[in-house]
């Protein structure tokens, strides 16, 4: 099946700095990618939406200018916490849809957990 | 009212038995729905898709009753490795449409 790729699996910041997650995928092309949150004992948050060359969709509630996610290719997209702060700790997971997926099928990357200290 | 809501669990069941779980959705123009199993701290992966007429894939069994707006899954002869949290996703239209479940937390114990 498709394969999502995600680095890295962990990190560990200190508060103020920025932190760069990628996702790639590796058998297909990625469309569409999805980035979400996952609080321990909470479900999935989709964070935004990007589609490859264009500029990614925020849910409400998300800061654009601190999560900034580049979408510059079919197989790479990439989410930046900037200035990341102890809150920011979560789990975070790509996720991407390609080309002949069937609607809903997501491939998921397999997740980086960010510690902010 | 939650968009897609499930009930937490735990579900402690002994390995060998039947559990299965339900999942109400709010929104009756969903379109498709989804169950995906989540083990502890990794990705969720997909288990089945949920099909009106219902489907079945080896011990476990997918239904959609769209009148209630619910969706179910049954696991028969269940094992150690199903532990697991099962999510319940359900896709209200677009490739962004997707929302999930909290998910229930299942322990098949020995």
């Amino acid at each position: 099946g498709a394969v999502v790729s995600q680095h890295p699996s962990w990190v560990i910041c200190k508060s103020g700095t920025s932190v760069k997650i990628e996702c790639r995928s590796l058998d297909f092309q990625a469309t569409t990618m999805f980035w979400y949150r996952q609080f321990p004992k909470q479900s999935l948050m989709l964070m935004a939406t990007s589609n490859e060359g264009s500029k990614a969709t925020y849910e409400q509630g998300v800061e654009k200018d601190k999560f900034l996610i580049n979408h510059a290719s079919l197989t790479l997209s990439t989410l930046t916490v900037t200035s990341a702060h102890p809150e920011d700790s979560s789990f975070y997971i790509c996720s991407a849809s390609g080309q002949g997926a069937r609607t809903g099928e997501l491939f998921f990357g397999e997740g980086s957990r960010l510690t902010v200290l | 009212r939650k968009e897609v809501e499930q009930d937490p669990g735990p579900f402690n069941v002994p390995e060998g038995a039947t559990v299965a779980f339900n999942c109400t959705y709010s929104n009756s123009a969903s379109q498709s729905f989804f169950w995906y199993r989540q083990d502890c701290r990794k990705e969720p992966k997909l288990l089945m898709s949920v099909y009106s007429s219902g489907n079945e894939d080896g011990r476990f069994t997918a239904q959609l009753n769209r009148a209630s707006q619910y969706i179910s899954l049954l696991i028969r002869d269940s094992k150690l490795s199903d532990s697991a949290t099962y999510l319940c996703v359900v896709n209200i239209g677009g490739a962004d449409g997707l929302t999930f479940g909290k998910g229930t937390h299942l322990i098949i114990q020995p």
